[in-house]
């Protein structure tokens, strides 16, 4: 049972584009929307979070929009860059502050 | 600051051995986790624990124990490697409860087992 759903599974973007991906989840008691970035042999970091009760929230290029009334959120980088090139999670806190990922998504930044 | 610290980096294993994962942090975190990272599945939790003495199970706990004596260490067993249990191995952890702050992860174990 997959909690949380993300999309696409891959993208290639070109540098200054912007890229957006995407996740759905299903238990409304999730109070807790993480994105994490991971590089490469690295553990993923933490690079933006929102609560249920915001419907956008911006840092930098990063930006996530909120849909509670959907269910969804997406992550849009602006102005991508090579070095935004990484694996993408976005995750969701349950109960006990567990929480569940989705799948990833494996961004390309081409020069 | 160290942040979380796992070993070993590597390992290989042969099927039905044991071993343990290492996981230490110097955060003072109460809440602990260990999750498997496959290709295309993200990351799983496996067991977690919100406090010295307590743990629980995750989604994907079955071949795996955990144990937690002291807030700083949060050990990793498997029990009888099986192929399946190829993966990588993180262990995050965070202050704990709801307050927002983030879970910082180790750089993870990668195992194989043949």
């Amino acid at each position: 049972q997959q909690q949380v759903k993300q999309s696409p599974q891959s993208l290639i973007v070109q540098k200054g584009g912007i890229s957006i991906i995407n996740c759905a989840y299903e238990n409304t008691a999730f109070d807790y929307f993480p994105w994490y970035q991971q590089f490469p042999g690295k553990g993923p970091a933490l690079l933006i979070a929102i609560r249920p009760d915001v419907s956008e929230k911006k840092e930098g290029r990063f930006t996530i929009s909120f849909n509670k009334s959907a269910k969804q959120f997406s992550l849009h980088i602006m102005d991508s860059q090579p070095g935004d090139s990484a694996t993408y999670f976005c995750a969701a806190r349950g109960g006990g502050g567990k929480l569940i990922f989705g799948q990833g998504t494996e961004l390309s930044v081409k020069p | 600051n160290a942040g979380v610290t796992q070993t070993p980096k590597f390992q290989v294993l042969k099927t039905g051995q044991s071993m343990t994962l290492q996981c230490a942090q110097d955060m003072n975190h109460e809440y602990m986790s260990w999750y498997r990272q496959d290709p295309g599945m993200g990351l799983r939790l496996i067991h977690y624990s919100v406090g010295a003495g307590i743990t629980d199970q995750g989604e994907v706990p079955n071949g795996y124990n955990v144990s937690r004596s002291t807030t700083e260490d949060f050990p990793l067993r498997l029990l009888s490697a099986a192929p399946s249990q190829t993966s990588v191995y993180f262990c995050a952890s965070s202050p704990g409860g709801r307050t927002g702050k983030p879970q910082h992860f180790g750089d993870g174990t990668r195992l194989s087992i043949l």
